[in-house]
């Protein structure tokens, strides 16, 4: 069974950069069985897709970020990872990895999520 | 953008009563719609995709329909672990990919 494990820092001040990190463990990011996403939650609300990476490494991003994020790939280190820069309060959510199966742009294994608040 | 318009907001029910959840497209995904179960504190959990299928492991109590704009869950009998928030998502016509603003399943 694949497992999702989330970390990083969990307060970013204004204006600096997001850095997250999603370790994979149960199976191989390299064995391009599966293809990987971020999507957070703030506080209360409803679910965000930030970005998602299919298994031959061509990436979307949600354009209503402006070009901010950017997720990539360690292949030796078996995880992935997101930069979210020149962050302000509104990026204050809980960040969850998510994957699913190649083609099927859908999450079903998910992070246990980590609350990034920011804020000086 | 793809808009995915859930209904009701809330719904106050019963253990043991069905419950329809019901998920509008701004414009035809065909039949690419997934949907989520959050319970608080957790991350979603994939319940169905592409409409109809059900993900690994859900009961069968929980079963999706719909296709062009319209879709609903179901729900036939509701258990005490089924009390949580319901998200759909659509992979029709992205990036980018977009949620619903969700329906909240509430002890009555």
């Amino acid at each position: 069974q694949l497992q999702l494990q989330e970390s990083g820092s969990g307060l970013v001040k204004p204006s600096q950069t997001l850095s997250l990190t999603c370790a994979v463990s149960g199976g191989s990011i390299s064995s391009g069985g599966y293809s990987w996403g971020w999507i957070r939650q703030p506080p209360g609300k409803g679910l965000e897709w930030l970005g998602y990476m299919y298994h031959d490494g061509n990436t979307y991003y949600n354009s209503s970020l402006k070009s901010r994020v950017t997720i990539s790939v360690d292949r030796s280190k078996n995880h992935f990872s997101l930069k979210l820069s020149s962050v302000t309060a509104a990026d204050t959510a809980v960040y969850y990895c998510a994957c699913g199966s190649n083609w099927y742009e859908y999450f079903q294994h998910w992070g246990q999520g980590t609350l990034v608040t920011v804020s000086s | 953008e793809i808009v995915l318009t859930q209904s009701p907001a809330t719904l106050s029910l019963s253990p043991g009563e069905g419950a329809t959840l019901s998920c509008r497209a701004s414009q035809s995904i065909s039949s690419y719609l997934a949907w989520y179960q959050q319970k608080p504190g957790q991350a979603p959990r994939l319940l169905v995709y592409d409409a109809s299928n059900r993900a690994t492991g859900i009961p069968a109590r929980f079963s999706g329909s719909g296709s062009g704009t319209d879709f609903t869950l179901t729900i036939s009998s509701l258990e005490p672990e089924d009390f949580a928030v319901y998200y759909c998502q659509q992979r029709f016509n992205w990036p980018p990919l977009t949620f619903g603003g969700g329906t909240k399943v509430e002890f009555k």
